[in-house]
This record gives C-alpha cells, structure tokens and sequence, in this order.
C-alpha cells in the first residue's frame, strides 16, 4: 500500500530559527496537504498544493509539490513559541477524498 | 458556520464491546471521512461516505462499520473491541470528496 516517509521525526530549535521537513512517498498523489496537530486537538489544514512544481505560501509556511509528484516540504521561517505541534503530510488524489498521512515531525521551539 | 464537531470527546469502553461515534460535518460539506489515530503514529484512513454511501475503505475489519445520514452527519460504529482499537478517532469533512478536509477535535477512546 501507499506510504509516506515523513522526516525528521522531532526537531528542537531556537525561537526565530527556520525549520524545514519533508515528505517522500512510493506513489504519485495529485494533491500534498500539510497539517499541524495540537496535543488533544484533531490536525488543522496548513496548506493544499494541487499541481507538480507549485509553491504556495501561508504566512510564514512555505510549502511546495515536488515536480515528481512523490514528495513535498515544508518551511517555517522565523520560528515562534505557538509553532510547537506536529506537522503531518498528506497525500491524496482528487476526488477519491481519502488522504495517506504520514507519521509526523513534532517541533519543539525553545524561547 | 460551524466546524466539525465529534462526541463523546472521551470514552472508555471494555473488550468485547460495541462502541458508537458521532460526527456533524461542516456546514455546507457532503462528505465525511474516518481515521483511526494511534499514539505516536499519523492518522489511517477507516472508510469515507459521500451523500450516504460508502466511497471507499481502509485496511480494517468489518466490525468497524459506519453510517452517513440525509444531514450528511455520520456514526462510527465498532463491534468487539479489542485492546487495540485504543486510539483518537477522527472525523473530517469536505466538499464532493474533496481530499482538502476539516478535522475534528477527535473522540478519545480507551479500551480496558
């Protein structure tokens, strides 16, 4: 079945640090969803990216939809206290609704 | 309008039990989506329902079934609980399958 690989697993930095993490996935998807998950709370939609190549921004979360279509990323810039949370990757196809998620990289930012 | 909402928040059952869960979409959102979320792992898909039917189906056993109402709400129902079943159960809604979702703030289930 469809997996994706999410990376790094946890990442510890300093407030107003820029943070990157990635997805790789063994299938092609036609739609990348980035979400953020707070203790005891269900994943918030970050960011859609629907077409190979796009780079599409939220603030400051950048997020892009690799040109192979089996990966993405995510950036925070300028990292603040409340980005603390896990961050998951999605991958899925239009209109087939489901969603493969990966494990998640959970950031701590330290003041 | 309102979000997605789920109940019970938290519950706690014993093995061999039935459990049944309850989602509201969003507003104006005629699809609803299922995901089973273990501690530490990301969440797995269950099964998806577009205007009452099932649309599609995860890697689970028929004693997790589900329903979709005319009011596009839903019910998460599973038979013979089993230790492992322990998990936040997520609800999320879209529009026309749409994979762009909206979460819940998730049913907490314990089994004992």
């Amino acid at each position: 079945g469809q997996q994706l690989n999410q990376s790094p697993q946890s990442m510890f930095i300093q407030e107003g640090e820029d943070v990157s993490m990635n997805c790789t996935s063994s299938s092609i998807f036609n739609t990348w969803l980035w979400y953020k998950q707070d203790p005891g709370e269900g994943p918030v939609l970050l960011i859609a990216l629907y077409k190979a190549g796009e780079l599409t921004s939220n603030g400051r979360l950048t997020a892009q939809f690799g040109i192979t279509r089996k990966d993405s990323f995510l950036n925070i810039s300028a990292s603040i206290p409340s980005d603390v949370g896990i961050y998951f990757c999605a991958g899925g196809n239009t209109n087939a609704g489901k969603s493969t998620f990966g494990d998640g990289t959970t950031l701590t930012v330290k003041p | 309008e309102t979000g997605v909402t789920q109940s019970p928040t938290h519950l706690i059952k014993t093995r061999g039990q039935q459990v049944t869960l309850r989602c509201s979409s969003q507003s104006g959102h005629n699809t609803v989506s299922w995901y089973q979320q273990a501690l530490g792992q990301g969440p797995q898909f269950i099964f998806q329902y577009y205007r009452e039917e099932e649309n599609g189906r995860g890697n689970f056993p028929p004693r997790f079934s589900g329903l979709q109402f005319p009011n596009y709400s839903s019910e998460l129902n599973v038979n013979a609980l089993e230790l492992d079943d322990s998990a936040l159960y997520l609800c999320a809604s879209s529009a026309n399958m749409n994979t762009e979702a909206f979460f819940g703030q998730g049913t907490r289930l314990t089994v004992v």
